[in-house]
């Protein structure tokens, strides 16, 4: 079975530092990897995902994520943390070998930026 | 367009009383789904439909029931609260087919358990 391993579940950065949240993944295929963002009191909202079309990923609001396969590592970031990044954020994979489109999600970083 | 949308946004249950969450969406997608998260467990996935007129159980699916009423609804019930089950619950839903296709989530609903 799958799993995600979210290193970290509190990451705190200064504003405009650099943001590296982490994730692992273990699947004896290569997935499909996904990166959420939940705003306080709101739903998940998309962040980027990889599709194996391209290693390194870019998403909204200047975030990217690159896939290591010799790592298992699917790690978020963001050169300069804005105010505004403050949110709990998931890693999920979805197996292409399931049916059903089926999400496993880490447990989740909640990051905080302070001024 | 709406998107994904669940009622009620809050709810409060004493032990052993029913209740029906339900999910609607816009999107003309295929596939729905139902989450549960709890802090510092993500989310974890009780039930799926992954077509209309098809649902399967999840990673938690004991202690609820699901109905996929049309391609727009999908519907999640407690027959029997119990305090385990105080969570925050969202629905989601993807255009189904390739597994890369994303997920699109609602508000969600918070539901205590007393």
């Amino acid at each position: 079975a799958q799993s995600v391993t979210q290193l970290g579940s509190h990451v705190s950065v200064s504003e405009g530092a650099l943001v590296l949240l982490r994730c692992n993944y273990s699947s004896s295929v290569p997935p499909y990897l996904f990166w959420y963002v939940q705003y306080p009191n709101q739903g998940l909202q998309l962040l980027l995902k990889y599709t194996s079309a391209a290693t390194l990923v870019k998403g909204i609001n200047g975030f990217e994520a690159e896939f290591k396969k010799s790592e298992t590592s699917f790690h978020l970031t963001k050169p300069s943390a804005h105010m505004s990044d403050a949110a709990e954020y998931f890693c999920a994979v979805s197996d292409k070998r399931e049916y059903g489109n089926k999400l496993v999600f880490g447990a989740g970083t909640i990051l905080r930026v302070k001024s | 367009n709406a998107g994904v949308t669940q009622t009620p946004k809050f709810q409060v249950l004493k032990t052993g009383q029913s209740m029906t969450l339900q999910c609607a969406q816009d999107m003309n997608h295929n596939s729905m789904y139902w989450y549960r998260q709890d802090p510092g467990m993500g989310l974890r996935l009780i039930y799926y439909s992954a077509s209309e007129g098809t649902t399967d159980k999840g990673e938690v699916p004991n202690g609820y029931n699901v109905s996929r009423l049309n391609k727009r609804e999908f519907s999640l019930r407690l027959e029997s609260a119990a305090p385990s089950q105080t969570s925050v619950y969202f629905c989601a839903s993807s255009k189904g087919g390739p597994p890369y296709n994303e997920q699109f989530f609602g508000p969600g609903t918070r539901l205590t358990v007393l």
